[in-house]
């Protein structure tokens, strides 16, 4: 199996709920990163997960966090959501927490979160 | 204060014509850029990147210039091709950290 797959593609919450959105790995990469896109803008760096441990954290309030499991599949968790929080949900998985490697960074297609 | 910057939201170039997409960026830690481009409905996709040891780097019809006493990078398609039509993002990471920075997005638009 190759590629990021991330599901769902879309969802639709109601703000004060509460979200997770799953990501597949590329097969052979141990490393996950989570981005959020919001309309308009690039995409912002919300954290990475190298071997299951959180290796780096942008700037998100607590409720955003993150899993990685044995297989390195990876969920983000969003609590309280706002309506801010509305936006495109990027996962890039990768091989190895340091630089070599920048140039294999594969995104998945995202999840679009709508919060109404 | 977004520290990669991208002031051209769109670009509309005619088939066969160079594209010139601009970056700009203000944190002279960022040592190594890259350029991503992303369709509709699809992740980003990695087209090229350039260490900040060079000041030029070649792929195909790709390149990327770097000009840091500037802190400006630019993208140049040649010749432009009707399937180039994407959103081209600049992405920036500082020595010692894997994440990146990205700009907002350049819509580029190849007219047939």
């Amino acid at each position: 199996e190759t590629g990021v797959t991330q599901s769902p593609t879309h969802l639709i919450k109601t703000r004060g709920q509460q979200v997770t959105l799953r990501c597949s790995s590329q097969s052979g990469h141990n490393t996950v990163s989570w981005y959020q896109q919001a309309l308009g803008q690039g995409p912002q760096f919300i954290f990475q997960y190298y071997r299951e441990e959180e290796n780096g954290r942008g700037n998100f309030p607590p409720r955003f966090s993150g899993l990685q499991f044995p297989n390195y599949s990876s969920e983000l968790n969003v609590n309280a959501l706002e309506l801010d929080d509305s936006a495109l949900y990027l996962c890039a998985s990768s091989s190895g927490q340091d630089r070599t490697n920048l140039d294999g960074y594969t995104f998945g297609s995202g999840t679009r979160l709508t919060v109404v | 204060d977004q520290q990669v910057k991208q002031n051209s939201p769109s670009l509309s170039v005619q088939e066969g014509r160079i594209s010139i997409l601009n970056c700009d960026y203000t944190n002279s830690m960022f040592d190594y850029f890259l350029w991503y481009k992303k369709y509709p409905a699809e992740g980003p996709t990695f087209l090229i990147s350039i260490s900040s040891i060079k000041d030029k780097n070649e792929d195909g019809r790709f390149t990327v210039f770097l000009n840091k006493s500037a802190k400006h990078l630019s993208l140049h398609i040649v010749p432009s091709q009707p399937g180039d039509s994407a959103v081209y993002f600049c992405a920036a990471s500082e020595y010692n950290f894997n994440k990146f920075y990205f700009g907002s997005g350049t819509k580029l638009n190849v007219k047939p």
